[in-house]
């Protein structure tokens, strides 16, 4: 029972264009959001949060905006760099643990 | 000066051993978790410590043991590995435990690989 869900596994951007990145949940209860960005070969690094009380987060190139009744978040980054290309976890705060989507690759193309 | 370390990073051994996975944070955090990423790049927990005390354990099996001697590392212990645990591990640890908006910050991973 996935209660967080990237149903995107990845997705292509060419550089300096717009890249968004959407998570699902089912958990009315969660009280925050968070977007964790992987590269290859390390652990996950804290990248972009929401609090269900906002509906939209910016920092920099990144942000993030919250639809509660839909149950739905995305993440947009613009403009994409190459740099972006990683895999990016959607995560859930709630209960005493972040709970996971199974991530999107992104990759930015020149 | 990594904020969260842990060793070894590549593991390979045979089934039915015994391994540990070591995992130190240097952050002054309270709260220490296990993530494990299998095949399908599922991350999900496994447990979480909040100073040297277990608070999380998500179904997983005996053969898992977490030992935390101080609030500043938990180690992870497995015994009579089998295929399927084959994943990587995630040390992570975050200021206080649930708290909204509560960052957690990870470890590089270990991969396992039991053939």
């Amino acid at each position: 029972d996935q209660q967080v869900k990237q149903n995107s596994p990845s997705l292509s951007v060419q550089e300096g264009r717009i890249s968004i990145l959407n998570c699902d949940y089912t958990n009315s209860m969660f009280d925050y959001f968070l977007w964790y960005k992987k590269y290859p070969a390390e652990g996950p690094t804290f990248l972009i949060s929401i609090s269900s009380i906002k509906d939209k987060n910016e920092d920099g190139r990144f942000t993030v905006f919250l639809n509660k009744s839909a149950k739905h978040l995305s993440l947009h980054i613009v403009p994409s760099q190459p740099g972006d290309s990683a895999v990016y976890f959607c995560a859930a705060s709630g209960f005493g643990k972040l709970i996971f989507g199974t991530g999107t690759r992104l990759q930015v193309f020149p | 000066d990594t904020a969260v370390s842990q060793t070894p990073k590549y593991l390979v051994t045979q089934m039915g051993n015994d391994k540990s996975i070591k995992c130190e944070q240097n952050l002054g955090h309270d709260t220490m978790y296990w993530y494990k990423q299998d095949s399908k790049k599922f991350l999900k927990i496994m447990f979480s410590y909040n100073n040297k005390e277990l608070i999380i354990n998500e179904t997983v099996p005996n053969r898992f043991s977490p030992k935390s001697p101080d609030k500043a590392h938990l180690n992870l212990h497995i015994n009579s590995l089998e295929l399927g645990d084959s994943a990587v591990y995630f040390c992570a640890s975050s200021q206080d435990l649930g708290a909204a908006g509560n960052t957690i910050y990870f470890g590089e991973g270990s991969w396992l690989t039991v053939v």
